[in-house]
């Protein structure tokens, strides 16, 4: 079955600099990539998602790369604000199965 | 407004009690899914659900079991609750359908606290 790791664990950057969170898949037949931001007590919140046919998505400060051939994928937040203060998960959807795989999640700290 | 709703939100039971955690969704989705969360940490699938009479085990052991008797409602009952049925549960649905993945939509989630 599908397996999904996600790294780093916790990232601690500095106000207005760049956070990038990353991820890896086994199965070649997942082809939905989607992002959940957690706020502290709040439930997990899509924030971003990619599909297989595209190699990389933006929402403002928000971006999402895929390279299927390397099976991995990342986050992006430029420009990062005390609200980017969360845990992020990221995921995988096989074709086979549409049971989503969730990464173990990255505890994200914007720095003052 | 379409949601997943989720009573109760906070619970301290004690030891040995029966306890439901209520979950209704008024997305129209077909498929539903149970995970149990510590705080901020991995979300583990228990149980989940892609239509009525359907119910399936998910990745984590679970003491609990879980009934799809109408398309919008998905209990989780614990028979004997312990204190390591602690957590969070968060009920959560999707689409059926398509060959491209579906978006999983999260409840606000029931704190479980057994004492």
């Amino acid at each position: 079955g599908e397996n999904v790791e996600q790294h780093p664990s916790t990232l601690s950057v500095q106000e207005g600099d760049s956070a990038v969170i990353k991820c890896t898949y086994s199965d070649s037949a997942s082809n939905y990539f989607p992002w959940y931001k957690q706020e502290l007590g709040k439930r997990p919140q899509l924030i971003i998602d990619i599909r297989s046919n595209v190699g990389e998505k933006k929402d403002q400060r928000i971006a999402v790369t895929l390279n299927k051939t390397a099976k991995h994928f990342s986050l992006h937040i430029t420009e990062t604000q005390p609200e980017d203060s969360a845990v992020y998960f990221c995921a995988a959807s096989p074709v086979s199965d549409d049971k989503i795989i969730f990464g173990k999640g990255t505890r994200l700290h914007i720095l003052p | 407004e379409a949601d997943i709703y989720q009573t109760p939100r906070y619970l301290v039971i004690g030891t040995g009690k029966k306890i439901t955690l209520e979950c209704s969704q008024t997305m129209g989705h077909d498929k539903m899914y149970w995970y149990q969360q510590d705080p901020g940490m991995e979300l583990h699938l228990i149980h989940y659900s892609y239509g009525v009479n359907s119910t399936e085990k998910g990745d984590l052991s679970s003491e609990s079991t879980v009934s799809r008797i109408r398309t919008e409602h998905f209990p989780l009952t614990l028979e004997s609750a312990r204190p390591s049925h602690t957590s969070q549960y968060l009920c959560a649905s999707s689409e059926s359908g398509g060959t491209s993945g579906n978006t999983i939509y999260f409840g606000e989630g029931s704190w479980l606290t057994v004492v």
